[in-house]
């Protein structure tokens, strides 16, 4: 059966600090993966999405980037924080060009102090 | 482009009574239609899903959708809650635009099930 892991599951930052949060596939081959935000309150924000390695695709122009170095492989990073970057932030695949239903991590929850 | 409205952001009710989580969307196109549960800080979970075929899904803990062409839209309902239900709803829509499928997630209702 198919997993997806995210980590870390919490994590405070200071600004200005720099970030990588990591998501992981497990049991299907060329996922398409997203990045997705959060905030309190708020429904979800997409950032990247990927249907391939090195196919990053961005919603929102921020300071985030997103890479995909390997095929089950997500990385969400940024040089410098910002107070605004703090929310939950979840990964989510799904399979095939028509893309359907997609299936979320456990999500990581960021504090920027 | 597509959107999805939930009209409701909250909605409190008393446990075994019944409950509606209303969904609207606009697409100028074929879509497909979905409602995914949140727990607290938790992922999302896929509750249910509409394709194509019979347009009266269900999920395998009670709830079920109609997706009405006509009226734009795919309402949760549920016969009788449970206090276990409490979480946080998203409706999503998902339709060929440009060829992408990318979908389109509503801002999310919060069901309160009291005692």
């Amino acid at each position: 059966s198919q997993t997806i892991h995210q980590w870390p599951a919490t994590l405070v930052q200071p600004v200005g600090s720099p970030l990588s949060l990591e998501c992981t596939v497990e049991g299907t081959s060329n996922p398409n993966l997203y990045w997705y935000r959060q905030a309190a309150g708020r429904g979800l924000q997409l950032l990247f999405y990927s249907v391939g390695i090195g196919q990053i695709s961005s919603e929102v122009p921020q300071n985030l980037s997103a890479s995909r170095p390997q095929d089950r492989q997500f990385i969400l990073s940024s040089k410098k924080l910002l107070l605004s970057d703090s929310g939950f932030y979840l990964c989510a695949w799904s399979v095939g060009q028509a893309m359907y239903e997609q299936y979320f991590g456990p999500g990581t929850r960021l504090t920027v102090t | 482009a597509q959107s999805v409205t939930q009209l409701d952001s909250q909605v409190p009710v008393f446990e075994e009574a019944p409950v509606e989580l209303r969904c609207n969307y606009s697409s100028s196109v074929s879509v497909y239609l979905f409602w995914y549960v949140q727990y607290p800080n938790q992922g999302l979970q896929l509750l249910l899903k509409y394709l194509s075929g019979s347009t009266l899904v269900e999920s395998i803990n009670g709830f079920e959708a109609e997706f009405n062409k006509s009226q734009t839209s795919f309402h949760l309902r549920k016969p009788s809650v449970h206090i276990s239900d409490t979480a946080e709803y998203f409706c999503a829509v998902s339709g060929s635009s440009g060829g992408s499928y990318i979908p389109t997630f509503g801002r999310g209702t919060s069901l309160i099930v009291h005692p």
